[in-house]
């Protein structure tokens, strides 16, 4: 069974920086692409990028391109979300996925952590 | 972008009714097309995809239909545990969209 454990999520201060984690588990990773979502408080939902399962291709919601970095490491069962310059409308909850059929459905989801962005 | 609008917003229903939700994409996304449903402060759970095919698991109550850019998804009788938000997405193309959500409330 798929079981998505994402951690990471804090309080940080806009123009700052945070790095959110995924441990992946009950899967083989690297058969999947791998996404992250996001939910701000009380709307919603938001694709925020995808991953091959090699690394080798990357996808991006234009309002995160430059400032958010998807990225894997199979071999730690990890997925991961670099996000820098952070603005008060990156708050939400963002959830690690999977696309199990590499199409785009995403079919697995995890609890999802809490990003806020505040001063 | 592909945008895709979801109707009505919100829905008043009784257990037992038929329920029908909307989602029409600005442009034609052939068959790619899921359904998801989520309650409060859970993640989502995909329902359906590629336009009507069921995840392995979900109830034959709910079934999807639809092509190019004009879907549905129906609850052919819905149940106590039916009650949530129900978002559709495509996947023809990047960046993935959904819907703005349907809300199914009890009347």
């Amino acid at each position: 069974e798929v079981h998505l454990v994402e951690s990471g999520g804090d309080l940080v201060q806009p123009g700052g920086s945070l790095r959110l984690s995924c441990a992946a588990s009950g899967f083989t990773l690297s058969s999947y692409w791998m996404t992250w979502v996001r939910q701000a408080p009380g709307k919603g939902l938001e694709w925020v990028a995808n991953i091959k399962q090699d690394g080798s291709l990357k996808q991006y919601v234009d309002s995160v391109k430059g400032r958010f970095t998807i990225s894997r490491d199979n071999a730690k069962n990890s997925l991961y979300l670099q996000m820098s310059s952070l603005r008060a409308e990156d708050t939400a909850v963002y959830y690690c996925a999977t696309t199990a059929r590499g199409y785009g459905d995403i079919d697995s989801w995890g609890q999802g952590t809490l990003v806020t962005v505040s001063s | 972008d592909i945008q895709m609008t979801q109707s009505p917003s919100t829905l008043s229903a009784s257990v037992g009714d038929r329920v029908t939700i909307t989602c029409r994409a600005s442009q034609s996304i052939s068959s790619w097309l899921a359904w998801y449903q989520q309650k409060p402060g859970k993640a989502p759970k995909l329902l359906i995809y590629k336009v009507s095919s069921l995840e392995t698991g979900v109830p034959s109550r709910f079934s999807g239909s639809g092509s190019g850019t004009e879907f549905t998804l129906t609850i052919s009788s819905l149940q106590p545990d039916d009650f949530a938000t129900y978002y559709c997405q495509q996947y023809n193309s990047y960046p993935l969209t959904f819907g703005g959500g349907t809300k199914v409330e009890m009347k």
